[in-house]
């Protein structure tokens, strides 16, 4: 069965020290991952998605995230944290066609200043 | 322009009683889905509509149902509600039928407390 797994239930960074958020999925075919974000009160955001080609992924907000087919993984990383990063981030993949994605448990990230 | 919007914002029941969810999507979006994220879990598929038609439906009893209007606007149902019913229910509109073509978005949701 198809599933996503993010191993860190929280994560504490300092303010300006980098972040990588792991995620690992179980999918048979060519996987569609994305990594969003949830901020306390609000909706979900696309960070960034991966279909194809380069495994280097670049998205909003000084994101990127790495497809590794070896290791059946896509972490999210970001060289510098600024403090309204603090949210919860969520990997997920395409289950299947149209939209249905299954999503991890989410990693809570916390940055101290 | 207005993102996805849903209603109410917040909404306690008690067990047994019905519940209807709104969702209105990005003007020009054709398609609508419903997750169910309960506290300190991810998001879960409930249901997707395109067009008014069903396209999806995650691993819900039938207690749960959905439906889209014409005008693309949507509703979730539960009837019966359960304790564990408790959550927040998101809805995510799109412009087409799969993720594999473009983005969806997100509403904030409705946080349902069942007592």
């Amino acid at each position: 069965a198809q599933s996503v797994t993010q191993p860190d239930i929280h994560i504490t960074v300092s303010e300006g020290a980098s972040l990588e958020l792991r995620c690992n999925y179980s999918y048979g075919a060519t996987p569609y991952l994305f990594w969003y974000v949830q901020s306390p009160g609000q909706g979900l955001q696309l960070l960034l998605k991966y279909f194809s080609g380069d495994t280097l992924v670049q998205g909003i907000k000084g994101f990127e995230a790495e497809f590794k087919r070896s290791q059946s993984s896509f972490n999210l990383r970001k060289p510098s944290v600024h403090w309204s990063d603090a949210a919860e981030y969520f990997c997920a993949v395409l289950s299947g066609g149209y939209n249905k994605l299954i999503f991890g448990a989410g990693t809570r990230l916390a940055v101290h200043p | 322009d207005a993102g996805v919007t849903q209603s109410p914002t917040h909404l306690i029941k008690t067990r047994g009683q019905q519940v209807t969810l709104r969702c209105s999507p990005i003007s020009g979006h054709k398609s609508v889905s419903w997750y169910q994220q309960v506290l300190g879990q991810g998001p879960q598929f409930i249901f997707q509509y395109y067009e008014k038609e069903e396209r999806g439906r995650g691993n819900f009893p039938d207690r749960f149902s959905a439906r889209q209007f014409p005008n693309y606007s949507s509703e979730l149902n539960v009837n019966a509600l359960l304790l564990g019913d408790s959550a927040l229910y998101l809805c995510a509109s799109s412009f087409l039928d799969s993720l594999a073509y473009n983005e969806q978005f997100f509403g904030p949701g409705t946080r349902l407390t069942v007592l």
